[in-house]
C-alpha cells in the first residue's frame, strides 16, 4: 500500500515562530488532507489539498503531486497550535492512510 | 463542531466483551469511514460503507464488524474484545470518496 512519511517527528518552538511540516507520499494520490489533532484527541480538518497551494489565516499549505510531497507553513505561532498534526492520503474508496504526525509544542 | 456525532464517548468494558460503537455522518453525506486510532498502529483506516453499502476495508479484524442503516448512521460492532483493543475509534463522513472526510470526536475504548 501506499507509504506516508512525515517530518520532523518532533518540533519545539517558541511563540511566534514559523514552521514548515513535510509529508512524502510513495504513489499517486487523488486525496490529501491535513489535520491538526488537539490535546483532546479531536481531529480537525485543516486543508483538503491534493494539489495546489491553499492559504487560511496563519496556516497555508502547498502540495505537488508530481513529486508525491506536501507542506504545511504555520506562521507566528500560539500556543492553541500545539498538538499533533497529520498528513492522510488516499486513492478513492480505500480510505486515508495516515503518517504517524508531527508533534508540535509551541512554549509560551 | 464537524457535524459527525458518536456515541458513547467513552467506554470501559473487559476483555472477551462485546460493544458497540454508534455514528450519524453529516447531513446529506453518503459515506461512512471507521477509523482506529492505538499508539502502537497509529491511526488505521477499518471499512467504510456508502449508502448502506460496504465499499472498502483496511485493516479490520475479523472480530469487528460494521454496518450502515437505511438512515445513513452506522454501527462498528467489536467481539471478543480483547486488552489490545484499547484505542479511539473515530468515525469520519463524506459526500465523495475522494472528497474532504470530516471526522467526529471519537469513542475512547478501554479494554480491561
Amino acid at each position: 500500500g501506499i507509504q506516508v512519511e512525515q517530518s520532523p517527528p518532533d518540533l519545539i518552538l517558541q511563540e511566534g515562530a514559523n514552521s514548515t511540516l513535510r509529508c512524502n507520499f510513495s504513489d499517486s494520490v487523488n486525496n490529501l488532507q491535513w489535520f491538526h489533532q488537539n490535546p483532546w484527541g479531536q481531529l480537525i480538518n485543516l486543508f483538503y489539498i491534493p494539489s495546489g497551494t491553499k492559504q487560511n489565516g496563519r496556516l497555508s499549505a502547498t502540495t505537488v503531486a508530481t513529486e508525491r510531497y506536501s507542506l504545511l507553513y504555520i506562521s507566528s505561532s500560539q500556543t492553541t497550535d500545539s498538538g499533533v498534526y497529520f498528513c492522510a492520503v488516499g486513492g478513492g474508496a480505500d480510505g486515508l492512510t495516515f503518517g504517524k504526525g508531527t508533534h508540535l509544542i509551541i512554549q509560551p | 463542531d464537524s457535524g459527525v456525532t458518536q456515541t458513547p464517548k467513552h467506554l470501559i468494558t473487559a476483555t472477551g466483551q462485546r460493544v458497540t460503537l454508534r455514528c450519524s455522518p453529516r447531513s446529506g453525506d453518503l459515506s461512512v469511514y471507521w477509523y482506529q486510532q492505538s499508539l502502537d498502529q497509529g491511526l488505521q483506516f477499518l471499512i467504510q460503507y456508502y449508502n448502506g453499502e460496504e465499499r472498502a476495508k483496511g485493516n479490520i479484524l475479523e472480530r469487528f464488524s460494521a454496518q450502515q442503516f437505511p438512515d445513513l448512521h452506522s454501527e462498528l460492532n467489536l467481539s471478543s474484545l480483547e486488552l489490545g483493543d484499547s484505542a479511539l475509534y473515530f468515525c469520519a463522513s463524506t459526500a465523495y470518496s475522494t472528497d474532504t472526510q470530516y471526522f467526529g470526536p471519537g469513542t475512547r475504548l478501554t479494554v480491561l
